[in-house]
C-alpha cells in the first residue's frame, strides 16, 4: 500500500543529545514536509522540500536540520541546540498540482528526559 | 502573512446533534482552505478542500463548509454528529498554485467531543 512511513513511533532522548526522525514515502510526491505539534499550537512548519536536493526553511527551523537525499525520504534531526524539543513531529507529502493536499504520516512522538 | 482562527479549541455535541466548528482566515487574496481530520496519535486526514471553485465544498463522512468572502470565514458544519466525528479538527490556509502552494499555515485545532 502507498504511504508515509513515519519511524520511530515514540522516541526519548536525553539532553543534549542529537535524534533523527525518519520519513519515507512511496507516494512518488515531490515535496515533503515536516510539522511539530503541540497542543493547543495546531501545527507550526519546520522545513519543507519542493525537489530532491533542495529545502527550504519553514516558521521554526533553529535547532532542526534536514536533508533530501532522495525523493522517497526527508529524514529530520533535531539537534541538542532546540530548547524545547518534546513534541509530536508529523511528516507530509503532496503531489505536485494539488496545492495544499497534504498526505501525512502517523507521526512520532519524541519525549526529552 | 495568511493567519488561521479557530474559534472554541473544544466544541461538546450530543449525537444527531449539528456539528459546527468555526474557522476564519486572514488573507488579502482568497486563499485555498482545507479541513483536515486527526484521531488520537494519529496524523492528519483531508476532510475537504476550497480551491476558488463552488463555494459550498462537501467532504467525507458528510462534513461540508461554505467559503465566505465578506465574513472571511470557512466553517466546518455536519448535520447529525457520530459517536466517530470525535476527534481534532484543523483548519488550514495555502496560497494556491506556485512554489510555495503547499506551505499550509494551520489554525491551533478544535476538540470535538460528541455525547451519546
Amino acid at each position: 500500500d502507498g504511504g508515509i512511513t513515519q519511524s520511530p513511533k515514540y522516541l526519548f532522548r536525553k539532553e543534549g543529545q542529537n535524534v533523527t526522525l525518519s520519513c519515507e514515502q512511496n507516494l512518488n510526491h515531490d515535496a515533503m514536509y515536516w510539522y511539530r505539534q503541540d497542543p493547543g499550537q495546531g501545527l507550526r512548519l519546520i522545513y519543507y522540500s519542493q525537489i530532491v536536493n533542495d529545502f527550504q526553511k519553514g516558521d521554526i527551523a533553529e535547532g532542526y536540520s534536514v536533508s533530501r537525499e532522495k525523493k522517497e525520504s526527508f529524514p529530520l534531526t533535531v539537534t541538542s541546540a532546540q530548547k524545547n524539543p518534546t513534541a509530536f513531529y508529523l511528516c507530509a507529502s503532496s503531489p505536485r498540482g494539488m496545492a495544499g493536499e497534504l498526505f501525512f504520516g502517523e507521526g512520532s512522538r519524541l519525549t526529552v528526559l | 502573512a495568511q493567519s488561521v482562527t479557530q474559534l472554541g479549541s473544544h466544541v461538546s455535541v450530543s449525537e444527531g446533534a449539528l456539528v459546527l466548528l468555526r474557522c476564519n482566515y486572514s488573507s488579502s487574496v482568497p486563499p485555498y482552505l482545507f479541513w483536515y481530520v486527526q484521531y488520537p496519535n494519529q496524523g492528519l486526514q483531508l476532510l475537504l478542500k476550497y480551491t476558488s471553485a463552488a463555494t459550498l465544498v462537501k467532504g467525507i463522512n458528510g462534513f461540508e463548509a461554505e467559503f465566505k468572502k465578506s465574513e472571511t470565514s470557512f466553517h466546518l458544519t455536519k448535520p447529525s454528529a457520530h459517536m466517530s466525528d470525535a476527534a481534532e479538527y484543523f483548519c488550514a490556509a495555502g496560497e494556491g498554485p506556485g512554489r510555495d502552494g503547499n506551505k499550509l499555515v494551520f489554525g491551533a485545532g478544535t476538540i470535538l467531543r460528541v455525547k451519546s
